[in-house]
């Protein structure tokens, strides 16, 4: 069974940092895009960052601005968002969800198939 | 970016009836190299994380039932709840997964009259 579990979110100042965490299990954790996905109390989803398959390449949000930082480790099967700089309207229940990729349609990333629970992230004085 | 809307952004309907949602892209999301429709749809029920009901505009993902029915092409699409129940309350969110970043629309929540 495939399981992602979130963990890390606290609460933090404005300005602040926080690392959260993301425990896979039940696939092939090296054969995925890792992302965060992230949905303020009460409002939408937001994609924030996703991360390839052997770590090499990353992307963002626009309104990450060089404050977030999405790695992984495939050997334990995880993935990290360090947050950096955290403002309160980043104040959100934070997902980590996988993408696979479809080989027969020119290896294009595929939906966001499986999420964990989610991890929430307070950021206020 | 692409930009999502939905319409409308609630609606109640009788146990049994019929559930109609509207999702409009800014741009087409149909990959002319493979003639498919780059959209997803996702069920969110209070307190869980999404759930993937729908790829391709209209492929039901494993173990949904198929009362859930996707259509549409280009620019609109529409998710179908064909027999409302009980469990299918639920906010109901399209996306977009052609270009970076991957898009979400607002969300339409479905409850029961």
């Amino acid at each position: 069974e495939v399981q992602l579990v979130d963990s890390g979110g606290d609460l933090v100042r404005p300005g602040g940092s926080l690392r959260l965490s993301c425990a896979a299990s039940g696939f092939t954790f090296s054969n995925y895009w890792m992302n965060w996905v992230r949905q303020p109390p009460g409002k939408g989803l937001e994609w924030v960052a996703s991360i390839n398959q052997d770590g090499s390449e990353a992307v963002y949000g626009d309104f990450v601005k060089g404050r977030f930082t999405i790695s992984r480790d495939n050997a334990r099967n995880s993935v990290h968002l360090q947050m950096n700089g955290l403002r309160v309207d980043d104040t959100a229940v934070f997902f980590c969800a996988r993408r696979g990729l479809d080989p027969s349609r020119d290896w294009t990333l595929l939906p966001f198939d499986s999420w964990g629970q989610g991890t929430l992230v307070t950021v206020s004085s | 970016d692409i930009v999502m809307t939905q319409s409308p952004d609630s609606l109640a309907v009788s146990l049994g009836e019929r559930a109609t949602i509207n999702c409009k892209s800014s741009q087409s999301v149909l990959y002319s190299s493979n003639n498919m429709d780059y959209l997803a749809w996702y069920q969110q029920k209070p307190g869980q994380p999404p759930k993937l009901l729908i790829s391709w505009a209209s492929t039901r993902e494993s173990g949904v039932p198929d009362r859930f029915i996707g259509s549409g092409s280009g620019t609109d699409f529409t998710l179908t709840v064909t027999t409302l129940q009980a469990e299918d309350v639920a906010v109901y969110y399209c996306q977009q997964y052609l270009i970076t970043p991957p898009t979400f629309g607002p969300g339409t929540k479905v409850d029961i009259k």
